[in-house]
This record gives C-alpha cells, structure tokens and sequence, in this order.
C-alpha cells in the first residue's frame, strides 16, 4: 500500500472548515484513499473513502487531485467534538482489508 | 443500533494466564479483524476473518489465537499471555472488501 504523509497537527476555529490535506504521490491506479479518525483512545471512525472523484457525505467532503497524489479532507463546518487524529490511508481493496495507521494528523478546534 | 461490542473493556493480568477478549458485531458483517494500537507503532493488523471458519494471519499473529464459529463473534485468544502484548486491541467488522471498517470501542491490556 503507498505511503501517505500529513502533517502532524492543525488547528481550527469552531464553525470554520477544516481542509486536512494528505500526500500520497506513490499511489497506485488500483488504490482507494479512505479517511478515518481516532478521538482519544477511542476506537477509529470512518470518514469517507474515494477512488479519483471527489466525494461528499453527511459527515465530510474528499477533494482529489486529478493525478490522484494528493487528497484534502475537509469538515465543511467543525465542531468541538471534531477534534481527533485524522488518519489517511491508501490501500488496495483486498480480502486483508488490511488499515495501516500513520502517525495522522492531531486536528484541535478551538471555540 | 448497529455496533461492534467488545468485551473486557479493561482487563490487568498476570504473565501467562490465558485470557479471552471477545468481539461482537450486530451488522451480519462477512469480514472481521483484530488490531492492536500502540504508541508510535500505530496500528496493527492481527488476525482478520473473511467469513465463517475462514481466518487469516495479519501482521503480527504471534502469540494470539483467533476463531469464527459464528458469523456475529470473533474472539481473540492469548494463550500466554506476556508483558509485550500490553496494548490497546480494537476489534472491527465490514461488509466487504470496498466498505467502510466498524470499530469496536476498544479492549486496554495490561499484563505484569
């Protein structure tokens, strides 16, 4: 699976859009980008997934460039409660299902 | 309400008693999985189950055991357990291959 790079952490205002971006210049034309996050120890939570178009859903929007190297996240309108690790993962759709957690990116909203 | 439960949520032991985290999930999901989540390692995949009978080896297996007998429950199994396998295990399920991962809320152990 390629390997993706996010910067360690970012801040937010309340009631602003969060915009996570995330690199992933080695990926391959078989692999999705998916997107969970992880609020404290709890246990991770999906986001949103996509293949080369962008993708919108209740929760998030995943903006993918056109060479498919890179991706941003975004949270059209973030909370407090948002604040969490944000993973991106680049993966082969396979029987494993395999996630592979970096180090993400530490998200604090601030009121 | 669809959900992944796993069970203990807390469990300290001692080195080399054998202990059994439990995971259930209510969603008829085919696949499962066992990870555990430790600090600067990130995530790690252990075992995972493709369907009923049907497991396979992840990442780091050692020293675990995993069955499917059922479709909703797949527990994880440490026969002996040692210091080393400290760590936060998250059980997850998903409907297939493309699909979103469910996880459970997470099992912390701690063996001395």
């Amino acid at each position: 699976d390629a390997k993706t790079t996010q910067p360690p952490s970012m801040d937010c205002a309340e009631g602003r859009a969060a915009n996570l971006p995330c690199n992933h210049s080695t990926i391959s034309g078989n692999e999705y980008v998916y997107w969970y996050r992880q609020i404290h120890s709890q246990g991770p939570q999906y986001i949103i997934h996509g293949l080369k178009n962008n993708e919108t859903n209740e929760m998030a929007s995943l903006i993918i460039t056109e060479d498919r190297k890179s991706s941003t996240l975004i949270l059209p309108h973030a909370t407090l409660r948002d604040t969490a690790v944000y993973y991106c993962i680049v993966r082969v759709v396979s029987g494993a299902q395999k996630l592979v957690f970096g180090q993400g990116t530490r998200l604090t909203i601030n009121p | 309400e669809a959900q992944v439960t796993q069970n203990p949520r807390y469990l300290i032991t001692v080195t080399g008693k054998k202990l059994t985290v439990t995971c259930s999930q209510n969603m008829n999901h085919e696949y499962m999985s066992w990870y555990r989540q430790d600090p600067g390692l990130g995530l790690r995949q252990i075992y995972y189950s493709m369907n009923v009978e049907v497991t396979d080896k992840g990442d780091v297996p050692e020293g675990y055991k995993v069955s499917r007998k059922e479709k909703r429950n797949f527990p994880l199994i440490l026969e002996s357990p040692s210091p080393n396998q400290t760590s936060l295990y998250f059980c997850a399920s998903s409907r297939g291959t493309l699909y979103e991962q469910y996880f459970g809320p997470g099992t912390r152990l701690t063996v001395t």
